[in-house]
């Protein structure tokens, strides 16, 4: 089945301790992109790779890190989150990033910094 | 000012009910005009795309895109309770990777 994993699926935890969520599509898409969403400010793109080893900042990028060493996974590293990144995060995938390349989403990470 | 302006509602409507969803913005280089839904504890997917100014037609959902008033919209006809969920414009200049979200308009439509 054609999809994109993101784990872990909730996290909590706290100020200062690096983490990673995991991102990983089977669709060998060359773009891949990540998002927090915030009651109020919608979506907000972080990172965005247009292919391996191209990775490119979204509007948010602050307090963010991303490394795209293979096609298939994107994950994204917060080296010392603080509480004001508590958020939903999305990771997504789509062929190209024109218009008629529909992105695939995963279902979300919840994390939760104290 | 936001690029991307989208009512956060909710919209209530009855079963049946035409439903329009609106977003504007302000960057005049974006071509690429694109509406997700998002239901509850799910990521967004894709519903609509149009590019430039002009309608588009998809069963019961129309976009539409008025470049000159820098404004789009989404219609659906004779709206289902499953499509209640969280409509969510998006906009690129197909320039870049950057991918530009509104807010997102919650919509419940009840039986």
């Amino acid at each position: 089945e054609a999809q994109v994993t993101q784990n872990p699926r909730y996290l909590i935890t706290v100020t200062g301790k690096k983490l990673t969520v995991t991102c990983s599509q089977n669709m060998n898409h060359e773009y891949m992109s990540w998002y927090r969403q915030d009651p109020g400010l919608g979506l907000r793109q972080i990172y965005y790779s247009m292919n391996v080893e191209v990775t490119d900042k979204g509007d948010v990028p602050e307090g963010y890190k991303v490394s795209r060493k293979e096609k298939r996974n994107f994950p994204l590293i917060l080296e010392s989150p603080s509480p004001n990144q508590t958020s939903l995060y999305f990771c997504a995938s789509s062929q190209r990033s024109s218009y008629n390349s529909p992105l695939h989403f995963g279902n979300g990470t919840r994390l939760t910094v104290t | 000012q936001k690029e991307v302006e989208q009512d956060p509602g909710p919209l209530s409507v009855p079963e049946g009910a035409i439903v329009s969803l609106n977003c504007t913005y302000s960057n005049s280089a974006f071509q690429y005009f694109m509406w997700y839904r998002q239901y509850s504890r799910k990521g967004p997917e894709l519903l609509m795309y149009t590019y430039s100014s002009g309608n588009k037609e998809d069963g019961r959902f129309t976009a539409q895109v008025d470049k000159s008033s820098k404004y789009i919209s989404l219609f659906i006809r004779d709206s289902q309770p499953s499509d209640s969920a969280t409509y969510l414009c998006a906009m690129n200049n197909g320039n870049t990777g950057k991918l530009i979200f509104g807010q997102g308009t919650t919509l419940q439509v009840k039986p």
